[in-house]
């Protein structure tokens, strides 16, 4: 009966390699959000889907690419890893609404040797 | 620009001691407020809100109040417990447009028995 879920739960990789984190949410949400933590716990969103579109974009690198299959879907591409990417990153989800709170999931834990 | 500034941690307290975690915030308008809290591996788990002023959200013993005139939404709780050791995060969010909380830095309560 998970709400949010992602996978992996830890990943570790190489510099310059390309990985992928996914989310599912089973709450009926419309709305998905993905958040990076930083080693010293700094929340920060990156991006934000509503019914598959794009509705947040912060300034984020090209490198990191969103892409959401349909609603309860929200994966995050990254390409050529740097040292500076590894951190945890936080998949949330939500009803699009001023009242509406968001759920998130456990983090994958992201290291860049 | 909006933003939150939380007090620097470690807080240090004994079991039943009375906490207070310190939050203002910076914004145009008039923002909803949140407490989360994270506990050791795992997501973030809404704590409390309050969506206008003078507002008091309260949840398993935490209470924080929408303070206008200080731009404030203080935590506080009267008797801490060894399970309350966590990290708080304290964060704002706007009434309309889209849904992007914006988090303060995190507070690491740590209560010892």
């Amino acid at each position: 009966d998970t709400a949010v879920s992602q996978t992996p739960k830890y990943l570790v990789t190489q510099m310059g390699n390309d990985k992928s984190i996914k989310c599912e949410q089973n709450l009926g949400h419309d709305t998905m959000y993905w958040y990076k933590q930083d080693s010293k716990k700094f929340l920060k969103i990156m991006f934000s889907y509503n019914n598959k579109e794009l509705i947040i974009n912060e300034t984020v690198p090209n490198r990191f690419s969103p892409k959401s299959p349909d609603k309860a879907h929200l994966n995050l591409h990254i390409n050529s890893l740097e040292l500076g990417d590894s951190a945890v990153y936080f998949c949330a989800s939500s009803l699009l609404g001023t009242d509406y709170e968001q759920y998130f999931g456990p983090g994958t834990r992201l290291t860049v040797t | 620009g909006n933003s939150v500034t939380q007090m620097e941690g470690p807080v240090t307290l004994s079991e039943e001691a009375f906490l207070t975690i310190n939050c203002t915030y910076t914004a145009t308008g008039y923002p909803s407020l949140f407490w989360y809290v994270q506990y050791p591996g795992e997501g973030l788990q809404l704590l409390l809100k309050a969506t206008k002023a003078d507002d008091k959200g309260s949840n398993k013993g935490f209470e924080a109040t929408y303070r206008k005139e200080t731009t404030s939404f203080h935590l506080e709780k009267g008797s801490v417990q060894v399970s309350d050791s966590a990290v708080y995060f304290c964060a704002l969010k706007w009434n309309t447009g889209f849904q992007k909380l914006v988090f303060g830095t995190g507070t690491r309560l740590l209560v010892s028995p």
